[in-house]
């Protein structure tokens, strides 16, 4: 069964940084495509940030609202997707998901996981 | 504000079809760029589920009351013999060669009345 967990999430102050992990099962994630999705408390859901496969070259792309703070990546041995969150802000509050991304025009995520709660407040 | 645009809540009784948009634009699900459409439900305090992709397609074990469908910068989901299970908030997403990004409707609540 394919499978995603999240962790890491937390309470961070204004200015601090966090990783969030996001361990898979059921499939690799070096040979896949991933991405973080995030939903702000009582809102709608916004993407953050893609990878492509080791296969198709590793790229990362990022929401503008993240660039240059947040950075994907992932660790072949563990099997494990990360979200490097530094520079946090108020408005980074949210559940962060991961999902496998599945090819197609336009791709789309399935499946995810169940999400882990960032908090940045001081 | 989501370049696609879904109505913030809908409503039907036990048993009855109700049906939720999805507009986009032509840098998007519309003539132009021509992106297609997934659906995703959300059951309360769940992660998203894919629910339709590319537009028409049910994912293996997605009941069949649910069906989608596309016509040019609108897209829509149709839940039929609704039931009190599906209450949940429904999104739409795509991508956006404007923006360069995948994006979401902003959430359609469904209750059962």
């Amino acid at each position: 069964e394919v499978q995603l967990v999240e962790s890491g999430g937390g309470l961070v102050q204004p200015g601090g940084s966090l990783r969030l992990s996001c361990a898979a099962s059921g499939f690799t994630v070096s040979s896949n495509y991933l991405s973080w999705v995030r939903q702000a408390p009582g809102k709608g859901l916004e993407w953050v940030s893609f990878i492509y496969s080791d296969y198709s070259d590793g790229s990362t792309y990022y929401a503008d609202s993240v660039k240059g703070r947040f950075t994907i990546s992932r660790d072949k041995s563990r099997n494990t997707l990360y979200l490097q969150m530094s520079s946090l802000r108020a408005e980074d509050t949210a559940v962060y998901y991961c999902a496998r991304v599945i090819t197609s025009r336009p791709n789309y995520f399935d499946p995810w996981g169940q999400g882990t709660l960032v908090t940045v407040s001081s | 504000q989501s370049v696609l645009t879904q109505p913030p809540s809908v409503s039907g009784a036990p048993g009855q079809r109700v049906t939720i948009s999805c507009t986009g634009s032509s840098s998007n699900i519309g003539v132009g760029a021509n992106y297609d459409v997934h659906w995703y439900q959300q059951l309360p305090g769940t992660a998203p589920k894919l629910l339709i992709y590319s537009n028409t397609n049910r994912p293996s074990g997605v009941p069949d009351r649910f069906s989608g469908s596309k016509s040019g910068a609108s897209a829509s989901l149709a839940i039929t013999g609704l039931q009190a299970g599906d209450e949940a908030d429904y999104y739409c997403q795509s991508y956006d060669s404007s923006l360069s990004h995948w994006v979401f409707g902003g959430g359609t609540k469904l209750t059962v009345l």
